[in-house]
């Protein structure tokens, strides 16, 4: 099974701020990697598929990068309704499988 | 717009089955593949598995040996049993869609999850 570790595993910012979260297969999964926001009591919702594909409506601050084992999810501009937890997900070998998660707070 | 609505009993007694039903609304269940995927409170997503509308499926190797999953085109609904259940299946359960064309492979449309309990 490919393990995906995720970075930090928290993350406390203020409004404006560019926020990163890594994420790290433990083999190389192409680009076949997707990004996902929860929001407390909610299901996820699908923000990144591809690595680097914004899905449809959803904001431009949102953009994801990276290939082979190194993605990176950012936020340009951190609003107040992006406090969520992120989890990165690999669809390159079955069973799928998700990163622990990064839970971000406003600082 | 596509909505997916879970259903099913929300205490399970363990050594018992859990039976859910994922119903697909304001859309066809065709050309998609539909999954069930779960979260422990506090914790993060596993991935259960996976149906076509054609029946075929995938099961995670975790669960595989008590997992069955089925699909009623007819109603538009897809249905989880995971048997010979214990407190470490207690989870919010969803039901998701997953959508794999152009490269692009994703779950793309959530149920709203549904809170499982397995306790005597």
């Amino acid at each position: 099974d490919i393990q995906m570790t995720q970075s930090p595993s928290s993350l406390s910012a203020s409004v404006g701020d560019r926020v990163t979260i890594t994420c790290q297969a433990s083999q190389d999964i192409s680009n076949y990697l997707n990004w996902y926001q929860q929001k407390p009591g909610k299901a996820p919702k699908l923000l990144i598929y591809d690595a680097s594909n914004l899905e449809t409506g959803v904001p431009s601050r949102f953009s994801g990068s990276g290939s082979g084992t190194d993605f990176t999810f950012t936020i340009s501009s951190l609003q107040p309704e992006d406090i969520a937890t992120y989890y990165c997900q690999q669809y390159d070998n079955l069973p799928y499988s998700f990163g622990q998660g990064t839970k971000l707070e406003i600082k | 717009q596509v909505q997916l609505q879970e259903s099913g009993p929300g205490l399970v007694k363990p050594s018992e089955t859990l039976s859910l039903t994922c119903t697909v609304s304001g859309g066809s269940i065709s050309s998609y593949y539909w999954s069930w995927i779960r979260q422990p409170a506090g914790k993060g997503l596993e991935w259960i598995g996976r149906i076509y509308t054609s029946g075929s499926t995938n099961y995670n190797p975790s669960l595989k040996s008590r997992v069955t999953m089925s699909v009623d085109t007819s109603k538009n609904q897809f249905s989880l049993k995971l048997s010979s259940v214990t407190a470490a299946d207690t989870a919010v359960y969803y039901c998701a869609r997953g959508v794999a064309v152009a490269g692009r492979n994703a779950f793309d449309i959530w149920g709203q999850g549904t809170m499982v309990t397995v306790s005597s």
